[in-house]
């Protein structure tokens, strides 16, 4: 069975350093074929996806955030961070992590779909 | 704003069949596979279809996508009373050079 959750503050200051964990089980970070990433969703709005770390440990990064995310992984403890610097009030919202899925027949970082999500965690950017 | 547009609302009584439209761009839905992911209220999204028209294990086979050209669609036929949700597209965005997502369309069943 495969899970993800996501833990980390619920509450930070503008200009505050965000930092949230993702633990997952069910699945190898290593499979190829396989990333984790995160997707927020600020209140009543659609979805925007922020960073996505790949089994082969290439990342990518939303452009417009790439100066304030990095993502990094633990292999041993089945864990991907993501940080990001300078939060603001805008950054209120529920992030997600994701697991992603290369679809059959295609190569390339762009070739994913996101199969699995954890439940959420609201961060809310207040002073 | 969301790349990807889609109707803010759609709806439909139990047993109806329901479409909902996803317009892009030769830069993503036009030259990439469509993914729609299903939000029911207060719960996360989950994947409902992939590649244009594959369904993950478990989703009903009352859920179908299709795509054309710079467009997709989903189709929920029979419609039932815990398909109210809201349903999200997605795909690659080339100008972004990351996925891309439409804006949701909260589908209400009467």
């Amino acid at each position: 069975q495969i899970t993800l959750k996501e833990s980390g503050p619920t509450l930070v200051k503008p200009t505050q350093t965000l930092t949230l964990t993702c633990t997952f089980s069910g699945f190898s970070l290593s499979t190829s074929g396989v990333g984790v990433g995160w997707i927020r969703q600020p209140p009543e709005k659609a979805l925007q996806w922020l960073a996505l770390f790949y089994w082969d440990d290439d990342k990518r990064y939303r452009p417009s955030l790439e100066s304030r995310l990095t993502i990094t992984k633990d292999t041993s403890k089945n864990q991907v961070v993501l940080t990001m610097t300078n939060m603001d009030p805008v950054d209120t919202a529920t992030y997600y992590c994701v697991l992603g899925r290369r679809r059959e027949s295609c190569s390339g970082g762009r070739c994913y779909y996101f199969e699995h999500w954890g439940q959420g965690t609201l961060v809310t950017v207040s002073s | 704003q969301p790349v990807l547009t889609q109707p803010p609302s759609a709806s439909g009584t139990p047993g109806q069949r329901v479409t909902i439209s996803c317009s892009g761009s030769s830069s993503n839905i036009g030259r990439e596979t469509v993914i729609w992911y299903q939000q029911l209220p207060g719960m996360a999204p989950k994947l409902l279809i992939y590649n244009n028209n594959q369904r993950p294990t478990g989703v009903p086979d009352r859920f179908s996508g299709s795509k054309s050209g710079t467009s997709a669609s989903l189709a929920i036929s029979g419609l039932q009373s815990e398909d109210e949700a809201d349903y999200y597209c997605s795909t690659w965005g080339d100008s972004l050079n990351g996925w891309v997502f439409g804006g949701g369309t909260k589908l209400t069943v009467l």
